[in-house]
């Protein structure tokens, strides 16, 4: 069956530029996570989304970061203003449940700002 | 923030070997712990989902231990192979459930 599935797969940017990140989760899955991996550094959370709820936004790092999910499907994750700061690999995982069910991860998306 | 410390960071080992790595993390607000496998340039894929003291859980070479009470997992692997080189990550999630506060990884590589 179809997995996560994040585009684009590779973005290089400017500094100063938007940029947005797209997640397509697994169907029917009701919970949804945002994850960056810096160079040399473990899975950040940024934020999580369950069903109808209020985001958990508890972990994006700067106001310049923000994320939606329409429908309760679809995840955009966009960055304002990029910063060479912001270069990583980020991925989204989706569960079937709440509450620490195993997540599904994208491919990742690698992004870099020159 | 949540301190979920693995060791070792990097591990090499001839085929063959048996090994295992450690996922240390708060012994309070537990709700479960996940490891999961992440090989080069593809997705983490999860291993275990562990929640009760004492758990251990086994899918083929690979085994793991959980204490919850002292506040750490060991992953093991028996007879390593080459495929089996990947980043190990363990990931605590606490009585909200809802974050997930993964270590930085055990990068395993095994010579052939």
């Amino acid at each position: 069956g179809a997995g996560v599935s994040q585009s684009p797969s590779n973005k290089v940017t400017e500094k100063g530029k938007d940029v947005e990140l797209r997640c397509d989760p697994i169907s029917g899955h009701t919970a949804l996570y945002w994850y960056r991996q810096s160079l040399g550094q473990g899975l950040e959370f940024l934020i999580y989304f369950q069903g109808n709820s209020a985001p958990d936004k508890s972990g994006l790092p700067s106001d310049r970061f923000s994320a939606e999910r329409t429908g309760g499907s679809v995840s955009t994750l966009t960055i304002q203003r990029t910063q060479q700061e912001d270069s990583a690999v980020y991925l989204c995982a989706s569960s079937l449940l709440e509450g620490g069910d195993t997540q599904y991860f994208g491919p990742g998306t690698r992004l870099t700002v020159l | 923030i949540l301190n979920v410390e693995q060791s070792p960071q990097s591990l090499h080992v001839q085929e063959g070997d048996s090994t295992n790595f450690t996922c240390s993390f708060p012994s309070s607000n537990f709700y479960a712990l996940h490891w999961y496998r992440w090989e080069t340039a593809k997705s983490p894929e999860a291993l275990f989902v562990m929640t009760l003291n004492g758990d251990e859980k086994k899918k083929g070479r690979i085994s793991a231990t959980l204490n919850t009470k002292e506040g750490y997992s060991y992953l093991y692997i028996k007879g390593s192979q080459p495929e089996d080189s990947a980043t190990y990550l363990c990931a605590f999630i606490g009585f909200t459930g809802n974050q997930f506060y993964f270590g930085t990884g055990t990068s395993l590589t095994v010579i052939p």
